[in-house]
């Protein structure tokens, strides 16, 4: 556990709507993360974060947006939610490991339904 | 594309056996590889890390990388029924922006009692 939480744990919500979904970490990592994951696609990069309002965008960050005004929260809206982003969200962090290297933790997801 | 190539199975095993996950990778330049556990619902779980060519063995698991082939590899050893997941290997490729994982979209492994 790298005091991940993630809140949402579930929403259905309409078409057209805004959704902002939360990753909240106690542990002050720089870095953090929102992945998608898709039956038959795997997990892709939505948007990353390197600090307080330093963000950038990953592989799917159209119709994504994120927001980092605190080290503890990384927000990711959904401006106008369409049902192509049905999914499950999660967030990580990432630090450097005793080995140097950088690993990634995951907290424990949100389920999105876009009706 | 920087892309990571798995075999989806699903690998299904007796108890007792080992099994055999298998990944390849796309970018010669990658430096650190990950294989992550997911049960159905949760979230993935890191298990391994490798960095240099070679084994790395940590209890009944082996990560096995080989740069020049890009190929990495997890051998899990007296497989249990508990082991049955799905398994996610990752890269984080030369120069890669925020060092973001690459996924593969995972092996689904399944463990026969």
């Amino acid at each position: 556990d790298a005091g991940i939480t993630q809140s949402p744990r579930h929403k259905v919500t309409e078409t057209g709507t805004p959704v902002t979904l939360r990753c909240h970490q106690t542990e002050n990592h720089r870095y953090m993360y929102w992945y998608r994951q898709d039956p038959g696609h795997g997990l892709r990069l939505i948007h990353y974060s390197y600090g307080v309002k330093d963000t950038d965008k990953g592989e799917v960050s159209d119709g994504y947006s994120v927001s980092r005004s605190k080290t503890e929260d990384f927000l990711l809206t959904l401006e106008s939610a369409t049902s192509s982003q049905t999914s499950v969200y999660f967030c990580a962090i990432s630090y450097t490991a005793a080995t140097g290297y950088n690993e990634q933790f995951f907290g424990p997801g949100t389920r999105l339904t876009v009706l | 594309q920087k892309e990571v190539e798995q075999n989806s199975g699903p690998l299904s095993v007796p108890e007792g056996a080992i099994a055999s996950l298998n990944c390849t990778y796309s970018d010669r330049g990658s430096q650190s590889f990950f294989w992550y556990r997911q049960y159905s619902g949760k979230s993935p779980e890191l298990i391994m890390s490798i960095y240099s060519n070679g084994d790395k063995e940590d209890g009944r698991f082996t990560a096995q990388l080989n740069k020049a082939s890009q190929y990495v590899s997890l051998l899990i050893r007296d497989s249990q029924p508990s082991d049955s997941a799905t398994y996610l290997c990752a890269v984080i490729p030369a120069n890669q922006a925020g060092t973001a994982l690459i996924f593969g979209k995972g092996t689904t492994l399944s463990v026969s009692s």
